[in-house]
Order: C-alpha cells, then sequence, then structure tokens
C-alpha cells in the first residue's frame, strides 16, 4: 500500500519566519516528488517537484529530498500572510506509469 | 500554459439523478483524472484514462462511471446520485504519470 504522510497541521507560523512542511512516503523506490498549494475553496496549483537528493530553490521556496530517509520538505522563507493554505505532497510511484499518490495535505496559517 | 476546464463550479442535484461532469484540457495530454475532495480525506482517485476509450478505477470508484471518447474530454457519471456522493470533483490531466494539472473543481450538492 503506497502511502504519504503529512502532519495535518494547522501548522502556524508568524510573518516573516521560516515555514518548514513535512513529507514521509512509504514506497522506497519513489522517483519524483511534487508539492502542491491548494487555498481554501480552489484546486491545487504546483509550486515545485524534485527528483535529485538534496536542495532544490525556486524564489522563497525551498524543496528538500532525503530518499534514504524517505522524506521530502517544503521550506518557505520569509513567509507572508498570502501563504496560508493548504499544501499537498505528491509522490511518483516507483512504477514511473500509475498515478501520482496524494498526502492529506498540512494547512498552514501565516500569523500576520 | 496548461488549461483544465470543468462544465460546472457549482451543481445541485436530486437523490437518484443522473449527474455529468464534463472536463476539457487543451494541452493534448495523454492522462486525465477525475478526484474527489471531502474534508479530513484528502484527495481520493475515482478514476483515471492513460488514452482515449481507455480507463481504470482508482481507489474509490464505486458508484462512478467514466467516458472518454476524444482525447481532450474526460467525463465523469454518477449514475444515481446520493447524498454520500455530495463533494468537490477535481479533474486533472497530465503528460506523462508525472505533474498533473487541475482543473478549478466542481462543488456538487446531493439533495
Amino acid at each position: 500500500q503506497k502511502e504519504v504522510e503529512q502532519n495535518s497541521g494547522p501548522l502556524s507560523v508568524p510573518e516573516g519566519a521560516i515555514a518548514s512542511l513535512n513529507c514521509t512516503y512509504s514506497d522506497r523506490g519513489s522517483q519524483s516528488f511534487f508539492w502542491y498549494r491548494q487555498y481554501s475553496g480552489k484546486s491545487p496549483e504546483l509550486i515545485m517537484f524534485i527528483y535529485s537528493n538534496g536542495d532544490k530553490e525556486d524564489g522563497r521556496f525551498t524543496a528538500q529530498l532525503n530518499k534514504a530517509s524517505q522524506y521530502v520538505s517544503l521550506l518557505i522563507r520569509d513567509s507572508q500572510p498570502s501563504d496560508s493554505a493548504t499544501y499537498l505532497c505528491a509522490v511518483m510511484p516507483p512504477s514511473g506509469n500509475t498515478p501520482l499518490v496524494f498526502g492529506k495535505g498540512t494547512r498552514l496559517s501565516v500569523i500576520a | 500554459d496548461v488549461k483544465v476546464t470543468q462544465s460546472s463550479r457549482y451543481l445541485v442535484k436530486r437523490t437518484g439523478e443522473k449527474v455529468f461532469l464534463e472536463c476539457v484540457q487543451d494541452m493534448d495530454h495523454e492522462n486525465m483524472f477525475w478526484y474527489r475532495q471531502d474534508p479530513g480525506l484528502g484527495l481520493r482517485l475515482i478514476y483515471f484514462s492513460y488514452d482515449v476509450k481507455m480507463k481504470e478505477k482508482g481507489d474509490i470508484p464505486e458508484g462512478y462511471s467514466v467516458s472518454r471518447e476524444k482525447k481532450e474530454r474526460f467525463s465523469l457519471i454518477l449514475e444515481s446520485a446520493s447524498t454520500n456522493q455530495t463533494s468537490m470533483y477535481l479533474c486533472a490531466s497530465s503528460l506523462r504519470m508525472g505533474t498533473q494539472y487541475f482543473g478549478p473543481g466542481t462543488r456538487l450538492l446531493v439533495l
């Protein structure tokens, strides 16, 4: 059973702080990892993806991947109230030809 | 830019009605997906399709069927709507089994 686990939150951080969102996955051979942001009442939108161990930066967002620990995280620097949303982690299974497996998401609240 | 559109943003139906939800993508994507999303349960895959006229069951196909007659269009059908099918329905598409792009969603209320 493929599983992607996220803390449901809410995770509350003050404006300007670093928000750290974590995700673990059960399928060791998983290939690629995706972070989506979903505002309340809206659909998920892709923030970034990562497939190599280490860090990948895009603006205020950094994705971190550790395949040995089966762990992927998303850091948001200089958090803004507009970052308040639910963040979904998604994992591509090892076969590469089946749909992404989504976590249930972590709700982030950035307090002004 | 990838564009995925869904036929309705909000829909109210009666128990027992047949309901059609339509999804169209304009990027020539091979794969299309239907999810429902409920509070605390996350995204749950209902059906997906990897080619025209091809379909695969997801995690919760019971009570639903799908149709993909053209590459750009994927329809979700509730044969006889029930109150427990009240939910947010999300369509997505992808070029390969990777990044999925979502439509705006249809919020369905079954009375």
